[in-house]
């Protein structure tokens, strides 16, 4: 599986921007980048996902590079309920079936 | 809004006992998974099951671990003999055809004495 590397933290304050990176440089062609987040105590949530264009959804927008080598997740309004860990995780391009395969992620911390 | 569920929220087992943790997935997805997650590590991929067999599995899924779809809505898995190393937040997800969006559940955490 091809790796994907996240700082292992960072923090922000309550209703600004948060940007999220995320590297992948040996992506393959036909892989998908998901964002996926952990909040406390809860299973892993849908966040978003891509392959080449930039995609936005009602959490968040998801900004790819040209050369997909890496990404960006995008929390435009940071509230205290989006402190969770946020994977980038490359999948699925078996389609349906493909198991996710989780890092370590970056714990993102919301100061009020 | 359709989500997953899981039973029970949390198993006690004594080391060597079989344990059936239970999952009922959102109603027309097609795909279903396992994951695990020991207390402080990662998420970790066990199987996909689809059409009513086995699609993808890890080295994790070796052959004390089972899944079954034995009824339209249930989706179990099956650790026949538990061990210490089991012990671990055990989620269950799925999937719709044609989407890529995995729905988890909120796990069941299986403690093995």
């Amino acid at each position: 599986d091809a790796k994907t590397t996240q700082p292992n933290s960072m923090e922000s304050n309550e209703e600004e921007p948060v940007h999220l990176p995320c590297n992948h440089s040996t992506i393959s062609g036909t892989d998908y980048i998901h964002w996926y987040r952990q909040l406390p105590s809860q299973g892993p949530e849908y966040v978003i996902h891509g392959l080449t264009s930039n995609v936005n959804n009602r959490m968040a927008s998801l900004a790819i590079a040209e050369d997909r080598k890496s990404s960006t997740l995008i929390l435009h309004r940071a509230t205290l309920r989006d402190a969770a860990v946020y994977y980038c995780i490359l999948c699925c391009s078996r389609g349906g079936a493909d198991g996710l395969t989780f890092g370590k992620g970056t714990h993102l911390i919301i100061q009020p | 809004e359709p989500e997953v569920t899981q039973t029970p929220s949390h198993q006690v087992t004594q080391m060597g006992q079989e344990v059936i943790l239970r999952c009922v997935p959102i109603s027309n997805h097609l795909y279903f998974y396992w994951y695990r997650q020991i207390l402080g590590q990662k998420v970790e991929f066990l199987v996909s099951f689809y059409n009513n067999e086995i699609s993808e599995k890890s080295e994790i899924f070796d052959d004390q671990f089972s899944v079954e779809r034995p009824d339209g809505s249930n989706f179990t898995l099956k650790i026949r003999s538990t061990k210490l190393e089991d012990s671990a937040m055990y989620f269950c997800a799925s999937s719709d055809a044609g989407s890529y969006e995995q729905f988890f559940g909120p796990g069941t955490r299986l403690t093995v004495l």
